[in-house]
C-alpha cells in the first residue's frame, strides 16, 4: 500500500541554523500539508501546497518558512534560522483531493514525522 | 474558529472489552466533518471513521463506531471487541466543509489494550 515518507526521521540543529524536512507523497495525490505537534500539545495546521503554489497557510507560518516541489516527487519544509520553539514533530501529509466537497473530505495520508529537536 | 477537546488523556481496556473515548468540539459553522485518526506508536496517523455532520447516521466501520451528538457538540469513538493493535494514540479532529483538509486536531487519548 502507498505511504507517505518522511526523512529524516529526527533531525537536531544549533539555534540559527537552516533545515530542510523532506517528504515523498502518494504519488497519485495532488495536495500536500505540512502540520506539527509541538511536545505535549496539539497538531496544529502550517501549510497545504497545490499546482506548484501555497493555497493556505496558518499564522504559525511565517516568513522562517517556506515549502516547495523541487522535482515532482518531493515535498520539502525549509525553516530558514530555527529557533527553540521550533523544536516539534512535523508531520507531511497529502491528499488526492482538496476536501472541499466529497467523499474524501478529511482523508489525509500522514508521514511517519520528523522529530526536530533545536539546541 | 474551531475548537476540539479529548479529555481523557490516557485509557487502558482489556482485550476483547469496549471502550469509549470522549471528544467535543466547538463551531460556528452548519456544514462540517468530524474525524478520528488513529497512530500507532511509531506509525503513520491514519484515518479511522469520518461523520459528515449534516448526516444523523452515527458511522460505523467495523470494529469502531462513533456517537454523534450535534446539539451537545459531542462525537465519542467506540471501539469494540478491543484487539492489541488497537493500542494506539487516537486524535479526534473537525474541519468546516468550506475549508479544505486543514483540519484541527483534539490532543489526543492514549489508548492501551492490555493482554
Amino acid at each position: 500500500e502507498p505511504e507517505v515518507t518522511q526523512t529524516p526521521s529526527h533531525q537536531v540543529t544549533q539555534m540559527g541554523q537552516e533545515v530542510i524536512l523532506r517528504c515523498v507523497p502518494i504519488s497519485n495525490h495532488l495536495y500536500f500539508y505540512w502540520y506539527r505537534q509541538i511536545l505535549g500539545q496539539k497538531v496544529e495546521f502550517l501549510v497545504s501546497f497545490y499546482n506548484n503554489e501555497i493555497s493556505e497557510k496558518s499564522e504559525i507560518f511565517d516568513d522562517q518558512f517556506s515549502v516547495e516541489r523541487p522535482d515532482g516527487s518531493n515535498f520539502t519544509l525549509k525553516i530558514r534560522s530555527t529557533k527553540l520553539e521550533d523544536s516539534a514533530m512535523y508531520f507531511c501529509a497529502s491528499s488526492p483531493g482538496s476536501g472541499t466537497s466529497g467523499s474524501r473530505t478529511g482523508e489525509l495520508f500522514f508521514g511517519e514525522g520528523s522529530r526536530l529537536t533545536v539546541l | 474558529a474551531q475548537t476540539v477537546t479529548q479529555s481523557q488523556p490516557e485509557m487502558s481496556v482489556q482485550e476483547a472489552e469496549t471502550v469509549t473515548l470522549s471528544c467535543t468540539y466547538d463551531t460556528s459553522e452548519n456544514n462540517y466533518y468530524l474525524f478520528w485518526y488513529k497512530q500507532p506508536p511509531s506509525r503513520q496517523m491514519i484515518l479511522v471513521i469520518r461523520q459528515e455532520a449534516y448526516k444523523q447516521q452515527n458511522a460505523t466501520e467495523n470494529r469502531f463506531s462513533v456517537n454523534f451528538q450535534k446539539a451537545a457538540k459531542s462525537f465519542s469513538l467506540k471501539i469494540s471487541d478491543s484487539q492489541l493493535g488497537d493500542t494506539a494514540m487516537y486524535f479526534c479532529a473537525s474541519v468546516p466543509q468550506a475549508a479544505g483538509n486543514k483540519l484541527t486536531f483534539g490532543g489526543g487519548t492514549r489508548v492501551l489494550v492490555k493482554p
